[in-house]
């Protein structure tokens, strides 16, 4: 049964980089054909998708992020992670990681626990 | 973007009810429709994928349909553990697969 973990710092200074990484049990990013997704929640509000990096090491940002998006793979294959720079308080958020399914309809089928990041000097 | 419209944001029910979670599309996507449900403090979880497909172990209360731009989630006979938030998210061609805004479900 796959698991997934973020991991990282809780509180990043405003202009700095917010760098999360998610590790994987009991799978690994080629390991099947799936999304390795980044989704992030702002208190009280909904859910924002942030992006993926494929099984085949394809990556795909949302536009409103892109300039300032990175996810990549582990050689390991067990770890993603992501990458946002520049970050303001409206990146303070509960970030979560999870799995997307390429066949069927792309639905997130695990995900992580969520870890919480505070923008803050 | 697809933009998803979910309605209504908020309702109040009592174990044993049935209640109903609108998802509307801005444009037609097909039968690309999953549902989530979040508890407090907790991950979403998957419920239905493909606008009407149960996930694995998901009890058979949970069903849903529709197809193009309308969907419905139903809640029948609901559980204690059911009072939760729910989403509807997109996942139509290309990315990005834009989430509902979410309907809480309280305890009247």
């Amino acid at each position: 049964q796959v698991q997934l973990q973020e991991s990282g710092p809780g509180l990043v200074k405003p202009s700095q980089t917010l760098s999360l990484t998610c590790t994987i049990s009991g799978g690994s990013i080629s390991s099947g054909q799936y999304y390795w997704t980044w989704i992030r929640q702002h208190p009280e509000n909904g859910l924002e998708w942030i992006g993926y990096i494929s099984y085949s090491g394809n990556t795909y940002y949302n536009p409103s992020l892109r300039s300032r998006v990175t996810i990549s793979g582990d050689t390991s294959e067990t770890q993603f992670s992501l990458e946002i720079s520049s970050v303001t308080a409206a990146d303070t958020a509960v970030y979560f990681c999870g799995r997307g399914a390429t066949i069927r309809t792309r639905e997130l089928d695990h995900w992580g626990q969520g870890t919480l990041v505070t923008v803050s000097s | 973007d697809i933009q998803m419209t979910q309605f209504p944001s908020s309702l109040s029910a009592s174990v044993g009810d049935t209640v109903t979670i609108t998802c509307r599309a801005s444009q037609s996507i097909g039968n690309y429709l999953n549902w989530y449900q979040q508890k407090r403090g907790k991950a979403p979880k998957l419920l239905i994928y493909g606008a009407s497909t149960l996930q694995s172990g998901v009890p058979s209360g949970f069903s849903g349909s529709g197809s193009g731009t309308y969907f419905t989630l139903t809640i029948s006979n609901l559980q204690p553990e059911d009072f939760a938030t729910y989403y509807c998210q997109e996942s139509y061609r290309n990315p990005p697969w834009t989430f509902g805004q979410g309907t809480k479900v309280e305890m009247k």
